[in-house]
């Protein structure tokens, strides 16, 4: 057990349709990472938050937003969803202390979404 | 940009035969380098990782060296089991301060016959 927590564990809805996808780091981390693991794409970066605030962007769509709370919960938002968003969406989390070393990303279960 | 390029699978080996799966790195900088294990309807766990040059990563029997002047992080086990079936991804994060993404490989999948 990682330590991050995932909800919900699988998703399924139809195309159009919005979801929220939540993620919950370990205690005492600052940094949320998302990504998301397709069968054609593979394993890509979306977005970081540290500490409530946007950090680093990778490809993630203009349909697709995230923020982090104060509690530093993190919540990924998909909207206008298309068949190919089909995926699974991991959340990460890392100290991030800021230093020249990299901290290693503890990643949670994922969430599966499936569109219809 | 930075990218990964791992060993294509799917990769079947007997049990306690001797594995190794190739990957090698582009990065602009003095990229960190890490190894991640996936089991079946699992998440990602940290297998092993190493952060500078000529630095081993280890374990559980899995070793990778970070070799800078081949741009290549190997992973290796003498030895494996049933239960080391799962799919390994390499990945490497540019050095800290803060940004800290990972740039993974396609994945290997590993299928451990007994």
């Amino acid at each position: 057990d990682s330590g991050v927590t995932q909800t919900p564990k699988h998703l399924i809805t139809a195309t159009g349709q919005r979801v929220t996808l939540r993620c919950s780091p370990r205690s005492g981390d600052l940094s949320v990472y998302w990504y998301q693991q397709s069968l054609d794409q593979g394993l890509q970066f979306l977005i970081q938050y540290y500490n409530g605030e946007e950090r680093a962007k990778g490809n993630i769509l203009e349909r697709f937003s995230a923020q982090q709370f104060p509690d530093l919960h993190s919540e990924l938002n998909l909207s206008s969803l298309e068949l190919g968003d089909s995926a699974l969406y991991f959340c990460a989390s890392s100290v991030t202390s800021g230093g020249p070393r990299t901290d290693t990303q503890y990643f949670g279960p994922g969430t599966r979404l499936t569109v219809l | 940009g930075n990218s990964v390029t791992q060993m294509e699978g799917p990769v079947t080996l007997s049990e306690e035969a001797f594995l190794t799966i190739n990957c090698t790195y582009t990065a602009t900088g003095y990229p960190s380098l890490f190894w991640y294990v996936q089991y079946p309807g699992e998440g990602l766990q940290l297998l092993l990782k190493a952060t500078k040059a000529d630095d081993k990563g280890s374990n559980k029997g899995f070793e990778a060296t970070y070799r800078k002047e081949t741009t290549s992080f190997h992973l290796e086990k003498g030895s494996v089991q049933v239960s080391d079936s799962a799919v390994y991804f390499c990945a490497l994060s540019e050095r800290g301060f803060g940004n800290e993404k990972l740039t993974f490989g396609t994945g290997t999948r590993l299928t451990i016959i007994p």
